[in-house]
């Protein structure tokens, strides 16, 4: 079935660094989400795309839609601690209307 | 505040015996959703329901059944369970399909060894 690839798959940073990760499909999504999954919690969504070219931010999480409508990409300015969790880009590929979920970007923050 | 519980939280079961999982919601939310977690694959759907009685299969559905008799919840069952079921088990709810609605909330999840 369809699958959305996220890479990295797992990332290592000092705090204070800025990140920066993406999400990639073989197919068209008309709708981007970024959602973050806390150790032992399920996923929390973040931020939503609904346009090609968009780019949105939450605090100091910057996402963006791209053109090709097959790529998103999410961006973290000066990671604290709490940024550490499994980060998901999810969409509803096509007129589907249930969400495909990313493989998962582990982040870890070190002080 | 949690408007979705999931339960148990964690399981340990033996081969071949069946489970069921429930997720209880308080949102009057239509749409409830099944997804399991695994590493290196994301979380994949495994059924869904879009009303009282109305259910259907996700991406992963062999081996799992599901049941909505009521509005608040949604049960999943593994008629015999594998060790290729060991998984975190995910439940989500969502107002509805709209474009500007795709938010799910999900769960806390249960934690399902089979052993």
């Amino acid at each position: 079935g369809q699958q959305l690839n996220q890479s990295p798959q797992s990332m290592f940073i000092q705090e204070g660094e800025d990140v920066s990760m993406n999400c990639t499909s073989s197919s068209i999504f008309n709708t981007w989400l970024w959602y973050k999954q806390d150790p032992g919690e399920g996923p929390v969504l973040l931020i939503a795309l609904y346009k090609a070219g968009e780019l949105t931010s939450n605090g100091r999480l910057t996402a963006q839609f791209g053109i090709t409508r097959k790529d998103s990409f999410l961006n973290i300015s000066a990671s604290i601690p709490s940024d550490v969790g499994i980060y998901f880009c999810a969409g509803p590929p096509g007129t589907a209307s249930k969400l495909t979920f990313g493989t998962g970007t582990r982040l870890q923050v070190t002080l | 505040d949690a408007g979705i519980t999931q339960s148990p939280r964690h399981k340990v079961t033996e081969t071949g015996t069946p489970v069921t999982l429930r997720c209880h919601q308080t949102e009057n939310h239509r749409y409830m959703y099944w997804y399991r977690q695994d590493p290196g694959h994301g979380l994949r759907l495994i059924h869904y329901s879009y009303g009282v009685k109305d259910t259907d299969k996700g991406e992963v559905s062999d081996g799992y059944s599901v049941s909505r008799s009521k509005t608040e919840d949604f049960l999943l069952t593994l008629e015999s369970a594998t060790s290729s079921q060991t998984s975190v088990y995910f439940c989500a709810i969502s107002e509805s399909t709209l474009l500007r609605n795709y938010g799910y909330t999900f769960g806390s999840g249960t934690r399902l060894t089979v052993v």
